[in-house]
This record gives structure tokens, sequence and C-alpha cells, in this order.
């Protein structure tokens, strides 16, 4: 079946803008993550959903960043007021059900966000 | 403290090769899991292995096997026979019940790993 996919596959924006990045995680997958990568580095959690619940939201580095999920299936990923330091690759996740430790998750190909 | 830690920022292996990539840990919970994610140049993250830490026997899949030594805390991963489509990043990641429920995986910063002809 169709993987996790995500949209736009690239964004450039001028600082100041607002961005919304989209994903739409495998058919039936109640959990939904979305992590950050920026040059160079590992993955960084962002924000968990469970169906259009978000109980983790620890990750989101500041008030400027906010997600929500409808219908239980896709996802869209708000910066506000974009800034240098946000350019990274936003990497969206879905598993099937969020719980139990041998749960694998499953990655789309990320949207590259590039601040000017 | 890094919950996960990848000494090898880089690796460059002979085609054919067996390759041991190398990832410690750090955590209190008890019950916990251990991911190896391949990422080649096209961005998307690609799982490989999962070790459970009640696991008694090592992972294995296919060319893929996990080395887990659970008093070390350290999980190192194995290719073996290397081939030339194995260059990528490799990332370990860690997966901690949370008091969310939520079980957020944690990732190491990776180790760049070339195949060489």
């Amino acid at each position: 079946g169709a993987g996790v996919s995500q949209s736009p596959s690239n964004k450039v924006t001028e600082k100041g803008k607002d961005v919304e990045l989209r994903c739409d995680p495998i058919s039936g997958h109640t959990a939904l993550y979305w992590y950050r990568q920026s040059l160079g580095q590992g993955l960084e959690f962002l924000i968990y959903f469970q169906g259009n619940s978000a109980p983790d939201k620890s990750g989101l580095p500041s008030d400027r960043f906010s997600a929500e999920r409808t219908g239980g299936s896709v996802s869209t990923l708000t910066i506000q007021r974009t800034q240098q330091e946000d350019s990274a690759v936003y990497l969206c996740a879905s598993s099937p059900h969020g719980g139990g430790r041998r749960e694998t998750q499953y990655f789309g190909p990320g949207t590259r966000l590039l601040v000017l | 403290a890094q919950k996960i830690t990848q000494t090898q920022p880089g690796m460059f292996v002979q085609e054919k090769e067996a390759v041991t990539l190398d990832c410690t840990y750090d955590t209190s919970d008890p019950s916990y899991g251990l991911f190896w994610y391949k990422q080649p140049s096209s961005g998307e993250m690609i799982f490989l292995i999962y070790q459970g830490s009640y696991d008694q026997q090592n992972a294995t899949e296919g060319r893929y096997s996990l080395n887990f030594q659970k008093a070390r805390k350290s999980a190192n991963l194995v290719i073996s026979a290397s081939q030339l489509g194995d260059s990528a990043m490799y990332f370990c990641a860690m997966r901690e019940a949370t008091n969310f429920g939520n079980e957020k995986l944690t990732f190491g910063t990776g180790t760049r790993l070339t195949i060489i002809p």
C-alpha cells in the first residue's frame, strides 16, 4: 500500500512568513509523529498525535510552531513568522497504534524548508 | 547526557566486507526498544531492525544483525557482505515509555557509511 507522503517536498520562504507542511500517514495508522532534522544532525521529536489529539507537544521549540490533525488522518504543521533557524528537513512518521515497544514508525520523504 | 551516542561520524568500507556501526544508549527504563534506520541521499528514513530490551536473542534481518550487549548498553549494527547500495546515513534510535504514553523515538547523530567499490 501507499507509504507516508509529505508535501511540499521543498519550500523556500522569506523570514517572517508563515508556512504549512502537510503529512498524509499510512491509511489506518492512528499514531502520527513530526520530527525535525537540522543539517548534519539526528532527528528531533516535535509532536505526537493519537487520532486527532496531541498528548505530547513537548518537542515544539516555540509557540510559533503548531500542528493539527483532522479526521484521524492528514496532519498539518504550521510555522508562523519563520526564522532562519527553522531551516531544516521536517519528517513525518506514522505507526499503527502508537503503543508498544516493538511498534515501528514509518517515515515520509520529508519537507526541506529553507528560510531566507 | 546524550541518550543515544554514535561515535563514528563517517566510515569507509570496501565492498563485500562486513561493517559494524556503533551505538550506545543511556536509560533507566527497564523496558525499551532499539531501532536502526537507514537514510539514503533521497532523505527517506528506512527501518532496518529492532531489538527489545527483554529479547533473549540478538535480532537479525537478512544481512543486518544487531550485536546487543545489555550490560554495556550497546546495540551495534552489523552489515554483512556490504554492497554499494548500503552507502547512506545510519541512525540508531531508542524508544522509552514516557509519561504521555507516547513512545517517541530518540535518535543519535548518525554515521555516514560509504562503500568503496
